[in-house]
Order: C-alpha cells, then structure tokens, then sequence
C-alpha cells in the first residue's frame, strides 16, 4: 500500500516558465510534508517542507501548497531553470519522525 | 555537501556474503536513519537510531542490524546476502529526531 503517490514519473517544462509536481497521500495522520531534489549519484537535498497547520509555504523559486482536504501536495519551481533538472521526491511524517517517500518524479527543464 | 558521510560508497560482493555500511551523521545530529532505494523504487525506511538507542524499524529485514555508537556513528550490518539486496543505500540525519532530514551520498551495493 503506497501511502504517498506520486503518479507522474516524469514532467518536461520550458526554462523560464512554471514547474508544478503533484504528490498525493492516503494517511490521515501525516502532518509534515517534504519535498527532496536528487542528482544521479547523489543523496536526496532537503528543498522546502510544510506542516500540516499551514496551507503555502515559500522559498525563493520553490512554493509548496498543501490542501489537506485533498490530500494533495505540490510543488511549484518559478522560474524553471536547466539547473532544477532532477528526481523530485515528496515525503510525509506522522509524528514518529520516519519519513514516508513518493517513488519520485523526474523532472526536465528544456533551455 | 550536506556534511552527512557515507563509506564506501561502492561495495560489490557475493551471495551469501555479509558487508557493513558505514554513517557519521552531520556534526551535533542526534538521530541517524537508514534508507534503502532499489531499482524502479522509492526510498524505503528501515531503521532510526536517537542517541544510541533504537527509535523506530521500517521494513528491515531479519538480515540486516544496525547500531549508533557513543561517538553518533552508525553502522548497517547486512548478512547472508541476496541478489535482491542490491540496492542504494542511504543514510540520513537530523538534529532532534524530526523534522528535515539531511542525506548521505549513499552506498551502492551490488551483490553478485
């Protein structure tokens, strides 16, 4: 039972323009969302999280909103550049502090 | 460089073999936590360590066994080994047991 599902392996986008990656989950008990970036032959990198109290959440380029109602968290990359081009990956805690991962989804930004 | 480290980073072996994977986690982190990324899927959960002591069991095999040392360090113990358990491995660590998670570059291990 995959309780965070990200359903699009993989996303192409145009530099310059807006990136959005969706992630969904299915346990009511998540109350704190990340998302990761990773490079071939790198660890995953930390880029933004959101608690469950909050629906927006901002870092520079990076905005994660979240509708708990949905069950649905995205992520939006503004502007998208060459740079951004990696396997995102979303994950969930329910309190115990282990992280629950999305099978990732890879995204592409074109020059 | 997200100041976790991870050695080796490859490790090829053979059936039935038994390796140790090696952690520092980011200098004054606490907790320590092991992943493991097989081919075609996500980063799974297989055990946290806090301060030493045991925090919680992902989906570990009876194979495998872990251990944080008094110094932070953690060890991943994986025994009588399978081609199957060819895989990414990583570890990850955060400073109170919550929260962000910062990762190792990994282990890659090949059984053979």
């Amino acid at each position: 039972d995959q309780q965070v599902k990200q359903n699009s392996p993989s996303l192409s986008v145009q530099e310059g323009r807006i990136s959005i990656l969706n992630c969904g989950y299915t346990n009511s008990m998540f109350d704190y969302f990340l998302w990761y970036k990773k490079y071939p032959a790198e660890g995953p990198t930390f880029l933004i999280s959101i608690s469950s109290i909050k629906d927006k959440n901002e870092d520079g380029r990076f905005t994660v909103f979240l509708n708990k109602s949905a069950k649905h968290l995205s992520l939006h990359i503004v502007p998208s550049q060459p740079g951004d081009s990696a396997v995102y990956f979303c994950a969930a805690s329910a309190g115990s502090y282990q992280l629950t991962f999305g099978k990732g989804t890879k995204l592409s930004v074109i020059p | 460089d997200s100041g976790v480290t991870q050695t080796p980073k490859h490790l090829i072996t053979a059936t039935g073999q038994r390796v140790t994977l090696r952690c520092s986690p980011r200098s004054g982190d606490l907790s320590v936590y092991w992943y493991q990324q097989s081919l075609d899927q996500g980063l799974q959960f297989l055990i946290q360590y806090y301060n030493g002591e045991e925090r919680a069991k992902g989906n570990i095999l009876e194979r495998f066994s872990a251990q944080q040392f008094p110094d932070l360090h953690s060890e991943l113990n994986l025994s009588s080994l399978e081609l199957g358990d060819s895989a990414l491995y990583f570890c990850a660590s955060s400073a109170t047991g919550a929260g962000e998670q910062y990762f190792g570059p990994g282990t890659r291990l090949t059984v053979t």
